[in-house]
């Protein structure tokens, strides 16, 4: 069993739209939870980072934590067309990342 | 302020080959990472450092090998390529613990092995 896991997509939205991401995981253990874009035929880059439950604002961006559910949730508010990217979840504690969902915005 | 500089951008080796790919990093992390990614299988680490003269085993390591002779470097070697190696090859750095406060990822090296 994978220790990430995260629908792989693609997910197309109209320009405007909340998208939510989503990534499950298996490790109870202390964790760091993060979220990275990556445009196609670049590195990933961070968008956010947070090890608590609960939600986390940044901008656009709510990162969400359910350590019960082991649920990791990004949203992503009035989504523009330069959000069309890969979307990565990721457990750095444990060095792992979910295969990603690629998301397209529609103008 | 270059964060990660991966070379070469693009390899293409023949089966048997040996090749060396650099990472270099300008932040003073002390944490250093490889990671591979195919699709559908998301990033995979290979190797990391902890710091200068220190490298450990990730999830992938076979076939591979790291130095980290200077903390600003990890280098990471291919002894005799095989076409399972073919891949997109990221560098990634941070200054804290376990990823603490994230990764700094270079822009990858897209290696084919024929």
């Amino acid at each position: 069993q994978k220790e990430v896991e995260q629908d792989p997509g693609p997910l197309s939205v109209p320009e405007g739209a909340i998208v939510s991401l989503n990534c499950t995981y298996s490790n109870s253990a202390f964790q760091y939870f993060m979220w990275y874009r990556q445009y196609s035929r670049k590195g990933p880059e961070l968008l956010m980072y947070t090890y608590s439950s609960g939600n986390k604002e940044d901008g656009r961006f709510t990162a969400q934590v359910d350590k019960s559910s082991k649920y990791i949730s990004l949203f992503i508010r009035d989504s523009q067309p330069s959000d069309s990217a890969t979307y990565l979840c990721a457990l750095t504690a444990d060095f792992v990342f979910g295969p990603g969902t690629r998301l397209s915005v529609l103008p | 302020n270059a964060g990660v500089t991966q070379t070469p951008k693009f390899r293409v080796l023949k089966t048997g080959q040996s090749m060396t790919l650099l990472c270099a990093q300008d932040m003073n992390h002390e944490y250093m990472y490889w990671y591979r990614q195919d699709p559908g299988m998301g990033l995979r680490l290979i190797h990391y450092s902890v710091g200068e003269g220190t490298t450990a085993k990730g999830e992938v390591p076979d076939g591979y090998n790291v130095s980290r002779l200077k903390k600003q470097n990890f280098l990471l070697g291919l002894e005799s390529a095989a076409p399972s190696q073919t891949s997109v090859y990221f560098c990634a750095s941070n200054g804290l613990y376990r990823g603490a406060g994230g990764y700094t990822f270079g822009s990858g090296t897209r290696l084919t092995v024929v």
